[in-house]
């Protein structure tokens, strides 16, 4: 069975600092993905950045970085310069290829002005 | 590209009625997925769809569901004899099917109170 663990239930920080959201996950597959949605208030899950388990490279996209540690099984997010419109639920999750997702239960991150 | 659409956005009801929520996914795509996502909590697996044929259930998906996607483009999940537990909110994702893997695209869910 594949689980993800998110054990920041709650973030917050300022605006324009750098903030870090851990993930740790479990699977027995080789091949698999990583990702990390955003789900703002109301609002519906969108991508921010996935990464493929057979890419050493951390996947980077603007600010939105992840430090992938695959011995570790761990896949953290790192936002830099962070804005007011960050505010979201942020989930983890993992997939072996074109199948579910697997979520983690997510880390309410708020960007205070 | 139009997005995932859902519809109903809210569905309120009483214990014991039966629901339908649709899907519409992204054209171009051929997989479709049902999660339901409980408040404060991710998003759990329901089923999927490649086309037509409906390849994973999640033993979450009791007798009482059932998901179809006829002609392979919208899809169908019905919930019979409505139950307290039953209130979520009830996402779709679609994605295509090909060898890079693209990522799924969500609709904004419909949200079910049950009475």
């Amino acid at each position: 069975a594949q689980t993800v663990t998110q054990s920041q239930p709650e973030m917050s920080v300022q605006e324009a600092e750098t903030v870090t959201l851990s993930c740790t996950y479990d699977t027995s597959e080789n091949n698999y993905y990583l990702f990390w949605y955003k789900q703002p208030p109301s609002r519906q899950m969108i991508l921010v950045i996935r990464q493929e388990a057979y890419k050493q490279q951390n996947a980077t996209e603007n600010r939105f970085s992840v430090n992938f540690q695959k011995a570790a099984k761990s896949f953290s997010l790192k936002i830099s310069d962070s804005q007011l419109g960050d505010t979201a639920m942020y989930f983890c999750a993992l997939s072996k290829g074109a199948q579910k997702l697997v979520f983690g239960q997510g880390t309410r991150l708020t960007i205070n002005p | 590209d139009t997005g995932v659409s859902q519809d109903p956005r809210h569905k309120i009801t009483k214990r014991g009625q039966n629901v339908t929520f649709r899907c519409d996914p992204i054209s171009e795509h051929n997989r479709l997925y049902w999660y339901r996502q409980t408040l404060g909590q991710g998003p759990e697996f329901l089923t999927y769809f490649q086309n037509e044929a409906q390849l994973e259930k999640s033993r979450l998906l009791s007798d009482r569901f059932s998901a179809e996607r006829p002609k392979g483009s919208f899809s169908t999940l019905e919930i019979q004899r409505t139950e307290q537990g039953d209130s979520a909110m009830y996402l779709c994702a679609s994605s295509s099917n090909d060898y890079s893997n693209q990522p799924q695209h969500f609709g904004d869910g419909t949200r079910l109170s049950i009475l």
